[in-house]
């Protein structure tokens, strides 16, 4: 159980276009989804939390106009890069919290989306 | 200073060695401690959590959180190839869901 998906698991856009990443909890429903960043040999930086229903949180020195979130649902939140540029290309990763009573604030990782802007 | 940290390594140990792992932290108000393992290219998978101070065991991994010297370690006991990876430690304050993550060790088990 716990199964949470990414889509795609790796992209090659150009400068310029918008991306959309998928993020799905397959088995349980989510209340809280969260949204980070991971470049190589580096740690997961948290980009902003999602809630099911309402606008995301960004953390500082995120740009919320350019990494567009959504949450419509208790199972999917989108991530879409918008106007994408090389500085951009990273490791996108996100994580589901479930909903309802959740034991020691566990959250479940998806696979992840390697994303390249040439 | 940040918030979490922990030596990226690498580590190299040869198989059946005992790996030993830590982070040290600056907020005292974190309750929940956490270790993730990452395979490449792939996402955090949990592998052991504690809540404050104490010992946890499960086969042979091994957590440990000291909160008066804000420090955490996981043990890994007989040593598999498989257990290459890198492990990261994570924590958060006991009402914010909010993860902070160290930079991860990266491990090579030798065959």
């Amino acid at each position: 159980g716990a199964v949470v998906s990414q889509h795609p698991s790796w992209v090659i856009c150009k400068s310029g276009t918008s991306v959309k990443i998928e993020c799905r909890s397959l088995d349980f429903q989510a209340t809280t989804m969260f949204w980070y960043r991971q470049f190589p040999k580096q740690s997961l930086m948290l980009m902003a939390t999602s809630n099911e229903g309402s606008k995301a949180t960004y953390e500082q020195g995120v740009e919320k106009d350019k990494f567009l979130i959504n949450h419509a649902s208790l199972t999917l939140s989108t991530l879409t890069v918008t106007s994408a540029h090389p500085e951009d290309s990273s490791f996108y990763i996100c994580s589901a919290r479930p909903a309802g009573l959740a034991v020691n604030n566990e959250q479940f990782f998806g696979p992840g989306t390697r994303l390249t802007v040439l | 200073q940040k918030e979490v940290e922990q030596d990226p390594g690498p580590l190299s140990v040869p198989e059946g060695a005992i790996v030993s792992l830590n982070c040290t932290y600056s907020n005292s108000a974190f309750q929940y401690f956490m270790w993730y393992r990452q395979y490449s290219r792939k996402g955090p998978e949990l592998l052991m959590y504690t809540y404050s101070s104490g010992n946890k065991e499960d086969g042979r991994f091994t957590a440990q959180v000291d909160k008066s010297s804000k420090y955490i370690s996981l043990f890994i006991r007989d040593s598999q190839p498989s257990d290459s990876a890198t492990y990261l430690c994570a924590m958060s304050f006991i009402n914010d869901y909010k993860l902070s993550f160290g930079a991860g060790t990266t491990v090579t088990v030798r065959a």
